[in-house]
């Protein structure tokens, strides 16, 4: 079935670094999103793509729909101390426009 | 405008029990989904419901079930409670198609 494999699964950086996340699948999307879970809270969307080769930006965060459709990828610049989290990207399950499938995520730790 | 509510945060239940969560959606939303979270197998999709009807089922035994009532307001069920139940669930709200706004989930704890 869909699955979305999602890295790194997780990532120590030190404040101020960009960084640098992925999403792959062996089937196509028309739809790539990608959200952030902070602890005890649930996950906030900060990007939806819908086209192929998009790029869309939301403030220092920048995220890409890959050409294949297959892929997507999640980049943060200028690294800052409330960035910490966990990094989730998503798409809608085929035959489906409703359910959503989610990558593991990417767990983000600011060295101190 | 309020965000989607989850009721209660935390709960601690005993193998064998039923549990009953709550979801109140965005005011206007009428599309709620659950999810079971875990550590390591993400956030895995159980059910969805619009204007009172089951849209879409995920692969869980029939012991987890759900109900929209005809404000929106949606339940989520799981008898005969098993340890690995243990997780975080969380409800999201939606007007559209993937615009997924999420509560801030019930902790279950089974024991």
């Amino acid at each position: 079935g869909q699955q979305l494999n999602q890295s790194p699964q997780s990532m120590f950086i030190q404040e101020g670094e960009d960084v640098s996340m992925n999403c792959t699948s062996s089937s196509i999307f028309n739809t790539w999103l990608w959200y952030k879970q902070e602890p005890g809270e649930g996950p906030v969307l900060l990007i939806a793509l819908y086209k192929a080769g998009e790029l869309t930006s939301n403030g220092r965060l920048t995220a890409q729909f890959g050409i294949t459709r297959k892929d997507s990828f999640l980049n943060i610049s200028a690294s800052i101390p409330s960035d910490v989290g966990i990094y989730f990207c998503a798409g809608p399950l085929r035959d489906s426009n409703y359910q959503l499938i989610w990558g593991a995520g990417t767990k983000l730790i600011i060295k101190p | 405008k309020a965000g989607v509510t989850q009721t209660p945060r935390y709960l601690i239940k005993t193998r064998g029990q039923q549990v009953t969560l709550s979801c109140s959606p965005i005011s206007g939303h009428r599309s709620v989904s659950w999810y079971q979270q875990t550590p390591g197998q993400g956030l895995q999709f159980l059910f969805e419901y619009f204007s009172e009807t089951q849209r879409n089922k995920g692969n869980f035994p029939g012991r987890f079930s759900g109900r929209q009532f005809s404000n929106s307001r949606s339940e989520m069920n799981v008898s005969t409670l098993e340890l690995g139940d243990s997780a975080l669930y969380l409800c999201a709200s939606t007007s559209g198609l993937y615009g997924y706004t999420f509560g801030s989930g019930t902790r279950l704890t089974v024991v």
